[in-house]
């Protein structure tokens, strides 16, 4: 149980274009998601947090224009990059918590993003 | 503030060798959760352990054990006779269990110990 998926598993674009990532709780309802990112050989930095249904909440320092969330559904988030730059070239992680504020997070696959 | 500090950042050993990974944490709160997690080279983080601060006992899992202690914030997780598949970057990561807007816990994650089981 508790499997979260993520697609594309890979995707390569060009600088200036936008780039949509799918994070879904296959086999149980998440209220909230949580997008990560994460550079080579270092930790995971949490970028925002999405409840079904309302705005995302961003970490200081994400920039809202840049990417997009939307959790539209308690199975289904999704986080677009826009106007995508090398430097948003990175390993993007999602996590979904069941119900209560208390449980633990399971994590999708990961992303990963190159923009050449 | 709440932090987690891993200060192995990578560990080396030889199969069937004992292999134990630290993790000192921090914070204000007499309630929290405390996780690790697995990264293997594919990158999915895999769950392996959530403990909570009123519960210091110790847990086995096969060849994973975890040792809490919340005199010394540490919660050390030890790979018993180890293999290559244990191969990986380890995550220890700390939740504090109140209510933020919307009503989810923020993960605070260490910076990973990466280990590396040689035949």
């Amino acid at each position: 149980g508790a499997v979260v998926s993520q697609h594309p598993s890979r995707v390569i674009c060009k600088s200036g274009t936008s780039v949509k990532i799918e994070c879904r709780s296959l086999d149980f309802q998440a209220t909230t998601m949580f997008w990560y990112r994460q550079f080579p050989k270092q930790s995971l930095m949490l970028m925002a947090t999405s409840n079904e249904g309302s705005k995302a909440t961003y970490e200081q320092g994400v920039e809202k224009d840049k990417f997009l969330i939307n959790h539209a559904s308690l199975t289904l988030s999704t986080l677009t990059v826009t106007s995508a730059h090398p430097e948003d070239s990175s390993f993007y992680i999602c996590s979904a918590q069941l119900a209560s504020f208390t449980d633990t997070q399971y994590f999708g696959p990961g992303t990963r993003l190159t923009v050449l | 503030a709440q932090k987690v500090t891993q200060a192995q950042t990578e560990i080396s050993v030889v199969e069937k060798e004992d292999v134990t990974l630290d993790c000192v944490y921090e914070t204000r709160d007499t309630t929290y959760y405390l996780f690790w997690y697995k990264q293997p080279p594919s990158g999915e983080l895999v769950f392996l352990i959530r403990r909570n601060s009123f519960d210091e006992q110790n847990e086995i899992s096969g060849r994973y054990s975890w040792n809490f202690q919340k005199s010394t914030s540490s919660f050390n997780f030890t790979i018993t006779a180890s293999q290559v598949v244990d191969s990986a970057v380890y995550f220890c990561a700390l939740s504090e269990a109140r209510l933020f807007s919307g009503g989810y816990n923020k993960l605070i994650f260490g910076a990973g110990t990466r280990l590396a089981v040689h035949p």
